[in-house]
């Protein structure tokens, strides 16, 4: 049974690109979420995508978007890229769509913009 | 929001016990969580307490206290591969919040 995975897991860019992250949930699991992790610190919520639409945002600016397939997968996307945005991006998966279960961690992307 | 806090750091000796406290303000409560993180990794989820009270697992086990917004987290026959980042991290009662709201982590050194 595999677990939540992600790609890439390292990617360098530079300020001003766009970069797509990918996340497939752990079997049996519908709701994704997305994390930003700057070092030190805990994880901040993104937003959360079910049934293909986006729930939940956190206060992240509208360079963030995403999206998520009819497979459960899902996709975030940042544009023009500060340096600030240098961070492990996580994805966490979970079941049954209400929200109130507990969340599964991918290994992370892990994002240097230059 | 929630505003959690818990301490930075703690070392400990190998086969002693840690206690890593958090405390939390939310408008509503629906959950807390840990998570252990060892450095470069993801999250593992580790506990889940939403009624008040003691929930054991092996060697870890955490406490949630919802009126004092109190919850610890405590490691017993400490080992190396304990070393690793804590995280506390609640969840709210109100409709349509479905986040994870997360301290910055307590960072753990087990010493040999």
């Amino acid at each position: 049974d595999a677990g939540v995975t992600q790609s890439p897991t390292h990617l360098i860019k530079t300020r001003g690109q766009q970069v797509t992250l990918r996340c497939s949930p752990k079997s049996g699991h519908d709701t994704v979420s997305w994390y930003q992790q700057a070092l030190g610190q805990g994880p901040q919520f993104i937003f959360q995508y079910y049934e293909e639409e986006e729930r939940q945002r956190g206060n992240f600016p509208d360079r963030f978007s995403g999206h998520q397939f009819p497979n459960y997968s899902s996709e975030l996307n940042v544009n023009a890229l500060l340096l600030g945005d240098s961070a492990l991006y996580l994805c966490a998966s979970s079941p049954a769509g209400r929200g109130s279960e507990t969340q599964y961690f991918g290994p992370g992307t892990r994002l240097l913009v230059l | 929001g929630q505003n959690i806090d818990q301490p930075t750091e703690m070392t400990a000796t190998e086969g002693a016990i840690v206690q890593i406290n958090c405390t939390y303000q939310t408008s509503g409560f629906n959950g807390l969580f840990w998570y252990q993180q060892h450095a470069g990794e993801a999250p593992t989820f580790l506990s889940y307490n939403v009624l008040d009270g003691l929930e054991e697992k092996g060697r870890f086990s955490s406490f949630l206290s919802r009126s004092k917004g109190y919850s610890y987290l405590l490691l017993k026959e400490l080992q190396m591969k304990d070393s690793a980042s804590y995280l506390c991290a609640v969840r709210d009662l109100r409709s349509n919040d479905y986040k994870l709201s997360f301290g910055a982590g307590t960072t753990v050194t087990v010493r040999a």
